[in-house]
Order: C-alpha cells, then sequence, then structure tokens
C-alpha cells in the first residue's frame, strides 16, 4: 500500500459543474498538504498549502483536510475547460532536522466538457 | 512574478553518457528539492537542500547521482552514467523555508537512448 493514495480518473464533468478530487494517506506525521494542478508536459502549479485539520478557501478552489480519517479534498466550484488537467495530492512531515520533501499522490486527470 | 528556471528543457542522452541539469529557484528561497517524476507517477523527492547544506538525500542513488549547491542559491543534479531507466522529468522547486509551499520549474525532460 503506498502512502497516499488517489484515484487516476480519469473525472470528466460538464462545465459549471462541481468537482471533488480526494486523497486518502496512511502516515498519521503528516503535517503538511497541497495540492498541485499539472498541465501535460508542464511542471507542478501549487494552487493550496494548508496546515493540519480544517478548511482553506481561495477564489473557486477549498481544501479540506481531515485528519482524523486521514483524507484531504479539493474543490473546483463553477468548473471551466482551462481547469482540465492533472490534479496531484501532496503532503509532508517536518522533522527535526528540517526535511520536508513532500510524498505525492498519483494524480487524478481531470476533464471538464463544454 | 518570480519562478523556478531550469535548464535544458529537454535532453536526450545514449546510456552511460553523464547528464547534467541545472536549478536556479525563486530569489531568496533558502530551500531547494530536487525531484524525479515518471510519467503516470507523481513526482518522488531525490534531495532536499537548507542553504547549501543536504537535508535529506535518502532517496538519490549515490551511485549514479550527485547534487551540489555550491553557494547556497543554484544547484546542479548529475547524472553518470544514464541508464534506460533514467528517461523521466527532472523538476526542482523552491520554499522560503522548509515547512512552506514549495514552488515547482517547468523540469527537465530526460530521454536515455
Amino acid at each position: 500500500q503506498k502512502e497516499v493514495e488517489q484515484d487516476p480518473g480519469p473525472l470528466s464533468v460538464p462545465e459549471g459543474a462541481i468537482v471533488s478530487l480526494n486523497c486518502t494517506y496512511s502516515n498519521s506525521a503528516f503535517q503538511y498538504f497541497m495540492w498541485y494542478r499539472q498541465y501535460s508536459r508542464k511542471g507542478p502549479e501549487l494552487l493550496m498549502y494548508t496546515y493540519s485539520s480544517g478548511n482553506k478557501e481561495d477564489g473557486r478552489f477549498t481544501a479540506q483536510v481531515d485528519k482524523s480519517s486521514k483524507y484531504i479534498s479539493l474543490f473546483i466550484r463553477d468548473s471551466q475547460p482551462s481547469d482540465s488537467a492533472t490534479y496531484l495530492c501532496a503532503m509532508s512531515e517536518r522533522s527535526g532536522g528540517g526535511a520536508d520533501g513532500l510524498t505525492f499522490g498519483k494524480g487524478t486527470h481531470l476533464i471538464i466538457q463544454p | 512574478e518570480a519562478e523556478v528556471a531550469q535548464s535544458p528543457r529537454y535532453k536526450i542522452t545514449e546510456k552511460s553518457q553523464a547528464v547534467a541539469f541545472w536549478c536556479d529557484p525563486i530569489s531568496g528561497h533558502a530551500t531547494l528539492y530536487w525531484y524525479r517524476q515518471i510519467l503516470g507517477q507523481g513526482p518522488e523527492l531525490l534531495v532536499q537542500f537548507q542553504d547549501e547544506s543536504v537535508v535529506d538525500d535518502s532517496q538519490l542513488p549515490k551511485d549514479r547521482f550527485s547534487a551540489e549547491r555550491l553557494k547556497g542559491v543554484d544547484s546542479t543534479l548529475k547524472i553518470q552514467p544514464a541508464e534506460l531507466g533514467d528517461s523521466a522529468m527532472y523538476l526542482c522547486a523552491s520554499s522560503f523555508s522548509a515547512g512552506t509551499g514549495q514552488y515547482f520549474g517547468p523540469g527537465t525532460r530526460l530521454t536515455v537512448t
């Protein structure tokens, strides 16, 4: 079992729909949680960054973290064709030595149909 | 908007040759990371620097990979000799400090023939 599980999709939804993307994880030491968007053959782009449990909203994006369930979500409201991309969840511990390399899910391929 | 710079963007090399990648982080970012991403997978950490010091290189295949950040700014990742299984996207990321958001560059796509 991988440390971070993410459904690879593809997930196809009509334009304007609310999109829900999710990841589960097994390492209870993870403290920092991030969501990245990656277009084909490009580097990942940081969308959301959260620390510990709770919700965070930024424009059309809302990130949720439930540490008790080891479950994180990203919601996209009013989805647009330009949102079509691969969405990667990522998380990290914070060791005493400062090591905080990210552990990523495989990514979910999202398609927004016009 | 400040960005992480990487070069080259694409590299094709033959098996057993040496190859090097360069990264210039966002100005003022003390922490620098190298990741490798195989097609269809998420990135995997190779090495993390804090300023010029290595913080974590536990996943770096040290028999063939080396990384340095001599002056605590830009960094070089080297592979010698390259193997077919090294074909992947090599991504550099930087953050203001450990525990803050990591920002990625465009990556170097390596093909080993």
